[in-house]
């Protein structure tokens, strides 16, 4: 495997259900980010974790837990989501948080939450 | 945050030259210029990313004006592979040091056969 790879694709959940999201990178790098892609909208930045500490929180829901174990995976953990948070999840990572440098993101997990 | 402003969709022929442009006039002096791509049912790809001198890789070409209050993206010869949503974007230095890329609307790019 190379790049970022997220599990899974698609994923189809209930209100009630409990759910995690992961990504892995095979890049070596230090920095990690969650993106929201709702229908219509812009990517909306979520998290950024940086050498496995998180760094950034948008306003995310507490609904919304990431977890960053070591610096290549990254989880979104879900759990009572609403029909809102049907959305594309990004993962992406890049090499050096402190630089303004490339991101590579992975292909994404389709949700619906019903 | 320094802001871009794009045209919401534009087209071109294929194998022809296509310039996206982007204004960006609150941009700081020590904001650099990235270009991401996505192409439907993906996640963005990096395309390019500037200073202030013109640059240019594999996928395209960037065009900063001397002023660095707008740039454009150059593709020199236009696929169909090429149509997608097109992001300028500024990374924005956050406190815990660590930079956002704040996504905007971008431009739609259809490629006509």
């Amino acid at each position: 495997e190379t790049g970022v790879t997220q599990t899974p694709r698609h994923l189809v959940m209930g209100m009630t259900n409990k759910k995690s999201l992961k990504c892995e990178q095979h890049l070596g790098h230090n920095a990690m980010y969650w993106y929201k892609q709702s229908a219509k909208k812009p990517l909306e930045l979520m998290f950024v974790y940086s050498l496995e500490e998180r760094v950034e929180n948008n306003s995310v829901p507490s609904r919304f837990s990431p977890e960053c174990p070591n610096s290549s995976h990254l989880f979104l953990h879900l759990h009572t989501l609403q029909p809102e948070d049907s959305a594309l999840y990004l993962c992406a990572s890049s090499q050096v948080p402190g630089l303004a440098d490339e991101q590579f993101f992975g292909p994404g997990t389709r949700l619906t939450v019903l | 945050d320094a802001k871009t402003t794009q045209p919401n969709s534009m087209e071109s022929n294929e194998e022809e030259p296509v310039h996206l442009p982007c204004n960006h006039s609150t941009i700081s002096g020590t904001d650099y210029i990235h270009w991401y791509r996505q192409l439907p049912s993906q996640g963005p790809e990096y395309v390019i990313h500037g200073l202030t001198s013109n640059v240019n890789n594999r996928m395209a070409s960037l065009a900063i004006a001397e002023d660095r209050k707008s740039s454009t993206l150059i593709l020199h010869r236009a696929t169909l592979r090429d149509a997608a949503v097109y992001y300028c974007i500024l990374p924005t230095q956050t406190t815990s040091g660590t930079y956002k890329y704040i996504f905007g609307t971008g431009t739609r790019l259809k490629v006509l056969a």
